[in-house]
């Protein structure tokens, strides 16, 4: 069965405390991993797009990366701008799209 | 430039009841999605089209019908509305299938 789990499920931090956000994906035919910010009341914001294992793709204090089985959110240097909830997303063969359920940051001044 | 619009934010609907979801985008997409989001169970894919007069079930269909009304717009309708059917319904587009997706702001719909 097609799955993607997302780890922590919530992640406290202080500003400028580095860490990373897990996806990992149990899924047949993967098209595409994908992260986006959702912001509480809002859709989700599309951050990144990740096709092959070994890739890497940043945007100011972000970096995704993605591995055969996993990919992984860098924050680096976090502010409280960055608290959001990051949802990780995988193209299925089909067209499908499965979402993990999310991890909610929380940066604290 | 609105990007993804949804009409409404908010509806309140009683069991048997059947309401339409509008969406629209003008951001000339090929491809629209509707999700559903529920606490605990990120975004499930309802159904989506892939291109103008196509349309596809995704992982959690029942209970619901689309129309693909033209390049722009994208309805979802509930037949007759289930208290399983409370949620939060996300629209979206995307250039094709496979590409990034962006996202209307959600409707928020409650059946009691």
């Amino acid at each position: 069965e097609d799955q993607v789990t997302q780890s922590p499920e919530a992640l406290r931090l202080q500003e400028g405390e580095s860490s990373s956000l897990n996806c990992s994906y149990t899924v047949s035919g993967l098209r595409g991993l994908f992260w986006y910010r959702q912001d509480p009341g809002k859709g989700p914001e599309f951050l990144f797009t990740l096709y092959s294992a070994g890739e890497e793709k940043e945007k100011e204090r972000l970096k995704a990366t993605l591995t055969k089985k996993e990919s992984f959110l860098h924050i680096t240097a976090p502010k409280p701008e960055d608290s959001a909830t990051y949802l990780c997303a995988v193209q299925l063969g089909n067209n499908d799209m499965r979402f993990g359920a999310g991890t909610r940051l929380t940066v604290k001044p | 430039n609105a990007g993804v619009t949804q009409t409404p934010k908010f509806q309140v609907l009683k069991t048997g009841q059947s309401m339409t979801l509008q969406c629209a985008q003008d951001m000339n997409h090929n491809s629209m999605y509707w999700y559903r989001q529920d606490p605990g169970m990120g975004l499930r894919l309802i159904y989506y089209s892939a291109s103008e007069g196509t349309t596809d079930k995704g992982e959690v269909p029942n209970g619901y019908n689309v129309s693909r009304l033209n390049k722009r717009e994208f309805s979802l309708r509930l037949e007759s509305a289930a208290p399983s059917q409370t949620s939060v319904y996300f629209c979206a587009s995307s250039e094709r299938t496979g590409d990034e997706q962006y996202f209307g702001p959600g409707t928020r719909l409650t059946v009691t």
